[in-house]
């Protein structure tokens, strides 16, 4: 089992370039979350998704970003126009009974 | 924030020894996860934990939901217990999964 895979592990982008980031979560897992993680917020929740339907996204700032989940093999997280202050780890976990969660090694991305 | 709370911040232990960790809850906790960062930063699941405890190895954690707080106990410390431990909560009953963490504690074992 190759757990929670998250690609890239690290991006480097522009001011008001878009990023996209993806999550494979483990296989069999219904369950996908997104966080990020920064020193000065801690850990964030940002959205998740069950059986593919988007069920929370109350941590997701309400413009340029967005995520979805089109097959239950694949999750992603688009920023557009990203700014400085979105410079993050950004986490994706997975679960098999909804709670319990295992989390991937995050994309490191910094915003210049 | 301050919805979950975590003490101490900060912690120095030497191999053999044992502390205990400890989580604060302002809001209404249903269950509560452990992990742990390792200084790779990959975030390690320990415990999933509803109300009572539960134990693995060396380590041990408890939950009282009515008395809102969570502890982690880590006995005969090794170098390789070092990093980073947050506790994390799931709010209210049939609410989101989505997980509130505290600040973390970090954990530094030393020979």
């Amino acid at each position: 089992n190759a757990g929670v895979i998250q690609t890239p592990r690290h991006k480097v982008t522009g001011k008001g370039q878009e990023a996209t980031l993806w999550c494979e979560p483990i296989s069999g897992h219904s369950a996908v979350f997104w966080y990020r993680q920064t020193i000065v917020q801690g850990l964030e929740f940002l959205t998740y998704f069950r059986n593919q339907a988007p069920i929370d996204d109350s941590g997701m700032p309400k413009e340029r970003f967005s995520a979805q989940m089109p097959n239950q093999s694949h999750s992603t997280l688009k920023i557009q126009s990203t700014q400085p202050q979105d410079s993050a780890v950004y986490l994706c976990a997975s679960s098999l009974d909804g709670h319990t969660q295992y989390f991937g090694p995050g994309t490191r991305l910094l915003v210049l | 924030g301050d919805k979950v709370k975590q003490s101490p911040s900060a912690l120095s232990l030497q191999e053999g020894t044992n502390s205990a960790l400890r989580c604060n809850f302002s809001i209404a906790a249903t269950t509560v996860q452990w992990f742990l960062q390792n200084p790779r930063g990959s975030l390690i699941n320990l415990f999933y934990l509803v109300p009572g405890t539960k134990e693995n190895g060396r380590l041990k954690s408890a939950f009282d939901s009515k008395e809102s707080y969570s502890t982690l106990h880590i006995r005969d410390a090794q170098l390789e217990d070092s990093g980073t431990y947050f506790c994390a909560a799931e709010e209210g009953q049939g609410g989101s999964a989505k997980l509130i963490f505290g600040e973390g504690t970090k954990l530094t074992v030393s020979s």
